[in-house]
């Protein structure tokens, strides 16, 4: 069954660090999205991505963040300057084009920063 | 997209039916309901989703209401690997998921 991957699953960066997070979407799929989550809390929405461009994005997901899919396989989420509060899950979904557009996650990647 | 109301937690007996409730009374004719969980830290994962209909698929059933205000996941026998948060989302479908606290499903040897 075809799933989504996430890499790397453990990411530990110091403060003011640029980390890029990387995602396979399930190869089909064509709407994107990541989600964060900080330890205890709710899944939160940041960004979902379709015909390579940002389609919505949340409050959280402000200047220091960006997203591409630089080929036609992986999508990534990149922070430009980590800060301590950027450490959470982050999980990338993805979903197909047609109702009733379930998405399915990746198993997620833990980013602490120091 | 419309909100939905859930208990915090509920325990069930293993091999025991887990129905879990979800109230949304504000859903419009054109919102789905899903189904997600969430074990442990892993990445939510997708159950079963309904319009109108009662749903069955080889993990769970999903009952909603003719009202449609309200829905029932049943795990028809829960196992140890079913707790978990589970999370009852209304919606298009065509935007981001919202999730609120869920509820936090103990099955109980």
């Amino acid at each position: 069954e075809p799933e989504v991957t996430q890499t790397p699953s453990h990411q530990v960066t110091q403060m003011g660090q640029e980390v890029i997070l990387r995602c396979v979407p399930i190869s089909n799929h064509l709407y994107f999205y990541w989600y964060r989550q900080i330890l205890g809390q709710k899944v939160e929405f940041l960004v979902s991505f379709y015909n390579n461009e940002i389609s919505e994005k949340s409050e959280i997901f402000d200047d220091q963040f960006s997203v591409e899919r630089p080929d036609g396989s992986n999508f990534t989420l990149k922070i430009r300057s980590t800060k301590l509060e950027d450490s959470a899950m982050y999980f990338c979904a993805s979903r197909p084009g047609q109702p009733p557009y379930e998405q399915y996650f990746g198993p997620g990647t833990r980013l602490t920063v120091t | 997209d419309a909100k939905t109301t859930q208990p915090t937690s509920m325990d069930c007996a293993e091999g025991r039916a887990a129905n879990l409730p979800c109230n949304h009374s504000t859903i419009s004719g054109n919102e789905y309901v899903y189904w997600y969980r969430q074990i442990h830290s892993q990445g939510p994962q997708y159950i079963i989703h309904g319009l109108k209909n009662n749903e069955t698929n080889e993990m769970a059933s999903l009952i909603i209401t003719e009202d449609r205000k309200s829905s029932t996941l049943i795990l028809p026998h829960a196992t140890l690997r079913d707790t978990a948060v589970y999370y009852c989302i209304v919606g298009t479908g065509a935007n981001n998921l919202f999730f609120g606290t869920g509820t936090r499903l103990t099955v109980i040897p």
